[in-house]
Formats: structure tokens, sequence, C-alpha cells
């Protein structure tokens, strides 16, 4: 079956740091996506990995390993603006561009 | 560069009826993508239009279908509304699709439908 797993809520405090772990299992790869997503909103676009390794946007760092499975977002120098839905969606192959959502972990950033 | 718009943005139908949902993508996109999200599923992905075609379903019945235009704008269609299909639906736009592309897929903010 094809599967993505995140946790559901998480909470952190004001300028610290979070990882927020997504792991897969899907029929096909052709990439795994973080959306941030405010309450009311659309989600918005935070990274994009195909590769194994690490890519750094700013505050914002995303994790791939193909092998395991396994991503992770990490958000450095928290603010409470970050408070968001966080999602991670997977791009099968095959030809297929449509995203296989987890069904996103609720982060709370408190002072 | 204008972002993708949904038309309308809120909508209360009873159950039976139907619906037709615009999506209008970013200029230039030319894949269109549909997706309902509830609470309790979160994201699904309803189907994928490209120059026209539908490439791509989900696991959706028949109930729900769709169709793009020569301007890449598209419509979905709901009939015979059910209770559950209450829940807030999404489009994405993208530039180009396919196997090998990194393009991403840009939201528009969504229609949320409530059947009563």
């Amino acid at each position: 079956g094809q599967n993505i797993d995140q946790p559901t809520e998480m909470t952190a405090t004001e300028g610290a740091i979070v990882q927020i772990n997504c792991t897969y299992q899907t029929s096909g790869f052709n990439g795994l996506f973080w959306y941030q997503q405010h309450a009311g909103e659309a989600p918005t676009f935070l990274s994009y990995n195909v590769l194994d390794g690490l890519e750094e946007k700013g505050r914002f760092s995303s994790f791939l390993s193909r092998s395991k499975g396994y991503s992770y977002l990490l958000l450095k120098e928290l603010q409470m603006k970050d408070s968001a839905s966080y999602l991670c969606a997977v791009k099968r192959g095959g030809g297929a561009n449509n995203l296989f959502f987890g069904t996103g972990t609720r982060l709370t950033v408190i002072p | 560069k204008a972002g993708v718009t949904q038309t309308p943005r809120y909508l209360i139908k009873t159950r039976g009826q139907q619906v037709t949902l615009s999506c209008s993508p970013i200029s230039g996109h030319r894949s269109v993508s549909w997706y309902q999200q509830t609470p309790g599923q979160g994201l699904q992905f309803l189907f994928e239009y490209f120059s026209e075609t539908q490439r791509n379903k989900g696991n959706f019945p028949g109930r729900f279908s769709g169709r793009q235009f020569s301007n890449s704008r598209s419509e979905m269609n709901v009939s015979t509304l059910e209770l559950g299909d209450s829940a807030l639906y999404l489009c994405a736009s993208s530039l180009v699709a396919g196997e090998g592309t990194t393009d991403t897929q840009y939201f528009g903010p969504g229609t949320r439908l409530t059947v009563l």
C-alpha cells in the first residue's frame, strides 16, 4: 500500500529549532515536497528534494534519504508566524504529476 | 504574475445537487491538478489535466469529473452531492507536467464547499 506518516502535532518555543519527520512508502518516487499551510489558506511551497541529502533555504532545510523512505523539515530560529501545518508530499513517478500527501503536522510556536 | 485563482471561494449546496468549481492557473502553466482536503483525510488527489486531457485520476467515484479548456483554465464538477463531499477543494498549477520534471505545483486559495 501507499502511506506517508507525519506526527499529527508538535509544539516548539519561539527562537528554537524544530524537526518535522516524514516517512513514506509509495508506488514510484519522483521527488518529495514540503508545503506550509496556514489555517484557512492555500498550501505554499517550501522545499523539494529528489536526491539524497540536505537542501537549505534560509531558515528552512529539508533532508531526504530515499533508501530509508525518510525526510525531515528543519525550521530554525522559530517565529510565531511559523505556526502552521506542514505537509509532506511525494510526487509519484510514471509520468504522474500528482502529489500524494501526508495528513500534515500542525506546529504551534509558543512564546 | 498573478497566482492561481479559484471561484467561487465559498459554496453551500444541498444533497443531490450538483456543483461546478473553476480554476485559473498561473499564466503559462499548462498542468492543473485538483485536490480535496478534509480534516480527517488530509489532501487527496482527484485528477490532473494537461493540454485539455485528463492524465491522471485519483480514487474518487465517477460523480467527480473535470475538464480543461484551451486556455488551461479548468473546471471540476461534482454531481449528486453527498454530505461527505463537504471539503476544501484546491487546484494547483504547474508549468510543465511529466516524468523527470521538477515542476512545483502552486495552489490556489480553494473553494470551501458545504453540503447540507
